[in-house]
Parts: C-alpha cells; sequence; structure tokens
C-alpha cells in the first residue's frame, strides 16, 4: 500500500527563523492537501496542490509540488509562535476516490 | 469553519458495549468520511459515504460499520467496543462535484477510550 513520508518528525525553531517540512510518496500522487493540527482540535485545512510544479502561498506559507508529483514542500518563512502545531500532508493514492491517505505528521514548536 | 459537529466530544465505555458516534454537517456535502488517529499510525479511513445510504469500507473498517439516512448525518457504530479501537475519531467531509479535487473539512474529534 502507498504511504506518505514526512521529515522531520519533529522541530524546534526560533521566532523569525525559516522552516521546510517535506512530504514524499513512492507513487505519482493525485492531489495533495497540507493540513495544520493543533493538540485536541480536528484538522484545518491550509492548501491543495493537484498538479506538477505547483506552488502556493498562504500569508508566510508555501507549498510546492514537483514535477513528478510524488513529493512536497511546506515553507514557513518567518515563523511565529502562532505556526506551533502538527503539519500534516495527505493524498489521494488513487485518481477519482478522494480518500486520502496522511502522513505521520510534523509537530513544530516555535521559541519566542 | 466548515458546518461539523461531533459527538460526543469525548467517551468512555466498556470492553464488549456498542457505541454510535455521530457526525452533523450543516453544508448540505455530498461526501463524508470517518477517520481514526493514532499516535504511530497517524490518520487512517475507516469507512465513506458519497451520498444517503452509499457508504465503502475504507482501510480499518473491521469491527465499524456506518449508516447515513439524511444528507446531513454520517453515524459511525462501534458493534462491540475492544480497546484496540480506543482512539480520536475524526468526521470529514467534502463539497466537490467530484471527490477527488475538493479538500476534506474535518470536525472537532471524539475521544473515546475503551476500559
Amino acid at each position: 500500500s502507498q504511504e506518505l513520508e514526512q521529515s522531520p518528525q519533529s522541530l524546534i525553531v526560533q521566532e523569525g527563523k525559516n522552516l521546510t517540512i517535506n512530504c514524499t510518496s513512492s507513487k505519482t500522487l493525485y492531489g495533495l492537501y497540507w493540513y495544520k493540527q493543533k493538540y485536541g482540535e480536528g484538522l484545518i485545512f491550509l492548501m491543495m496542490l493537484q498538479k506538477g510544479g505547483e506552488e502556493k502561498s498562504h500569508e508566510k506559507i508555501t507549498a510546492k509540488l514537483d514535477e513528478k508529483k510524488q513529493q512536497s514542500s511546506l515553507h514557513i518563512t518567518a515563523s511565529q509562535p502562532s505556526h506551533a502545531g502538527i503539519y500534516l500532508c495527505g493524498a489521494d493514492p488513487i485518481s477519482n476516490t478522494g480518500k486520502l491517505i496522511f502522513g505521520q505528521g510534523t509537530t513544530l514548536q516555535v521559541k519566542p | 469553519d466548515a458546518g461539523i459537529t461531533q459527538s460526543p466530544r469525548h467517551k468512555v465505555t466498556e470492553t464488549g458495549t456498542p457505541v454510535t458516534l455521530r457526525c452533523h454537517q450543516t453544508e448540505n456535502h455530498r461526501y463524508m468520511y470517518w477517520y481514526r488517529q493514532d499516535p504511530g499510525h497517524g490518520l487512517r479511513l475507516i469507512h465513506y459515504s458519497y451520498g444517503v445510504k452509499d457508504t465503502d469500507k475504507g482501510e480499518v473498517s473491521d469491527g465499524y460499520s456506518v449508516s447515513r439516512s439524511k444528507t446531513e448525518d454520517f453515524l459511525l457504530t462501534l458493534e462491540s467496543a475492544t480497546s484496540s479501537q480506543t482512539s480520536v475519531y475524526f468526521c470529514a467531509i467534502s463539497g466537490g462535484r467530484q471527490a477527488y479535487n475538493s479538500p476534506l473539512h474535518f470536525g472537532n474529534g471524539t475521544r473515546l477510550t475503551v476500559t
């Protein structure tokens, strides 16, 4: 079965620093989704990428999907304490199902 | 926030008892999903629904059943709860014309403990 590997598993950064989280699959992905989760809460949708080479930004967060649609990165510029949480990538491994699989998550701490 | 309400938010039950979790949406979305989240396993799909009375199994469906008699409600039943079903359960909805090109929006979860 297809899996999504996220790296790193956890990250501690100083406020103001940039950081990158990666999400990798061994197979082509049909839709790549990034979510953020705070402890004890649900997942908040951040961005969706569908085309190879696609890049999207929202405020200080940028997500990219590589040309082969097997790897995505999430980049946060000038991190803030509000960015702390768990970031998860999700993907549709089989076109047309909408049944997402998820990576294990990356826990981000931002030190003031 | 998408209008998704999960109930109860917390539940403790004993092994062998049936348990029903409810997901209610006010978005009139077609697709609904039940996931469980466990340390070391991440989020895994239990069952999903693509319309009223139309449901299908996900990756970890054994021991679970679902029903969807109305667009707004998707029920997850643990027929005879076991300790391995202790988990956080999330409901999600998707509103696209096709399931594959719309993001899922999640509820706040139900924390279930089976003793």
